[in-house]
This record gives C-alpha cells, sequence and structure tokens, in this order.
C-alpha cells in the first residue's frame, strides 16, 4: 500500500519555463512534507518542506503548495535551469510517529537548455 | 567534510556471506536510519536508532541487523546474502528525537550492493 505516490515518472521541461512535479498522498494523519533532490550516484538532498498547518512554502526559486482537502501537493521551480535535472522524491511524515519518513517513488525532471 | 558519510560505496559478493556496512554522522544529530532503494526505485525505511536506541523496526528479514554503537554511528550486517537483497542501502540522521513531526533527514551517497 504505497501511501505517497508521484503519478509521473519523469518530466521533461525547457529552461527557463516553470517545472510543476506532483505528488498524492492517502493518509490524512500527515501532517508534514518534504521534497528531496537526488543526482545519480548521491544520497537525496532536503530541498523544501511545507507543514500542514500551511498551504504554500517559498524558497528562492522552489515553492510548494499543499492542498489537504485534494491530499495532493506539488513542487514548482521558476525559472528552471539545466542543473536541477535530477530526481525529485516527495515524502511525508506524521507528529508521534517516530520521524519515519514514507517517499514517493520519485519523478525525473529534465532541464533542457 | 561530508555529513554522513557510508562505506563501502559498492559492495558485490555471493549469494550466503555475510557482510557490513558502516554509516556515520557528524552533524550531532541524535536519531539515524537506514533507507532500502530497491529496482523500482522505492525509498522504504528499515530501521532507525534514536540515541542508539532502535525506535523503528520495518518488516525487514532478522537476516538484517542494525547495530549502533554510539550515536554518530549506525552500521548494518547482513547475514546470508539473497540475490534479492541487491540494493542500494542509504543512511541519513536527524536531529528528531522521538516525536516530532518536522523531521528533515540528511543522507549519506549510498552502499549499492550487488548479490551474485
Amino acid at each position: 500500500d504505497q501511501q505517497v505516490k508521484q503519478n509521473s515518472p519523469s518530466l521533461s521541461v525547457q529552461e527557463g519555463r516553470i517545472s510543476i512535479l506532483n505528488c498524492d498522498y492517502t493518509n490524512s494523519m500527515f501532517d508534514y512534507f518534504l521534497w528531496y533532490k537526488k543526482y545519480p550516484a548521491e544520497g537525496p538532498t532536503f530541498l523544501i518542506s511545507i507543514s500542514s498547518i500551511k498551504d504554500k512554502n517559498e524558497d528562492g526559486r522552489f515553492t510548494v503548495f499543499l492542498n489537504k482537502s485534494a491530499k495532493h501537493l506539488s513542487l514548482h521551480i521558476v525559472p528552471s535551469q539545466p542543473g536541477d535535472s535530477a530526481v525529485y522524491f516527495c515524502a511525508a511524515s506524521r507528529s508521534g510517529n517516530t520521524g519515519k519518513l514514507i517517499f514517493g517513488q520519485g519523478t525525473t525532471l529534465q532541464v533542457k537548455p | 567534510d561530508t555529513a554522513v558519510s557510508q562505506t563501502p560505496k559498492y559492495l558485490v559478493t555471493q549469494m550466503g556471506n555475510d557482510k557490513s556496512i558502516k554509516c556515520e554522522q557528524n552533524l550531532g544529530h541524535d536519531t539515524m536510519y537506514w533507507y532500502k532503494q530497491d529496482s523500482k526505485k522505492f525509498l522504504k525505511i528499515m530501521f532507525s536508532y534514536n540515541n542508539k536506541e532502535l525506535i523503528i523496526n520495518e518488516t525487514v528479514p532478522n537476516r538484517f541487523s542494525p547495530k549502533s554503537p554510539d550515536k554518530a554511528h549506525l552500521n548494518l550486517h547482513i547475514n546470508s546474502l539473497e540475490l534479492g537483497d541487491s540494493a542500494v542501502y542509504f543512511c541519513a540522521s536527524s536531529q528528531a528525537g522521538r516525536a516530532v513531526a518536522k523531521n528533515i533527514q540528511y543522507f549519506g551517497a549510498g552502499t549499492r550492493l550487488s548479490v551474485l
């Protein structure tokens, strides 16, 4: 039972345009959500997060939107750069659950120059 | 200076062997984790230790045994390796304590295990 899903395995975007990566979850008890970025042969690196009490969090070119009623979050990258090409993982956790993160299966983003 | 370091980076071994993967973090975190990324690229939690105490133990064969000599180290020992154990294993750490929602975990570069 996959509680966090990223239904698009890959996304290709032109440099300078917006990249939108999507994530859906099924467990309404999740109250904290994170996005990680992963390059080949490296570990995932933390990118941005959002608490369930918010619906938007912005950090430079990266913005995460949370729609609790739809159990959906998205990561917007504007403008996209070739260095953003990587695998992006969505993850979720809930309070009182020992800090366990549940990951989606990842979306490979390719930003073309 | 690497924050979370794993050794070895690559591990090729025969079925039935016993092997260990080591992990060290210099971030001063109190919690460490082991994840497995399988061929379908899912990252799944295996174990977590908080201050040397096991707090997460997912449904993992008991051939896998984590050991935490201190809060900066979490090693993974695997007995009687099987073909299905081939995967990339990631170590992570966080300053999470037990019941903290804002759990930002920092990952090592991974250990690619190939069982032949």
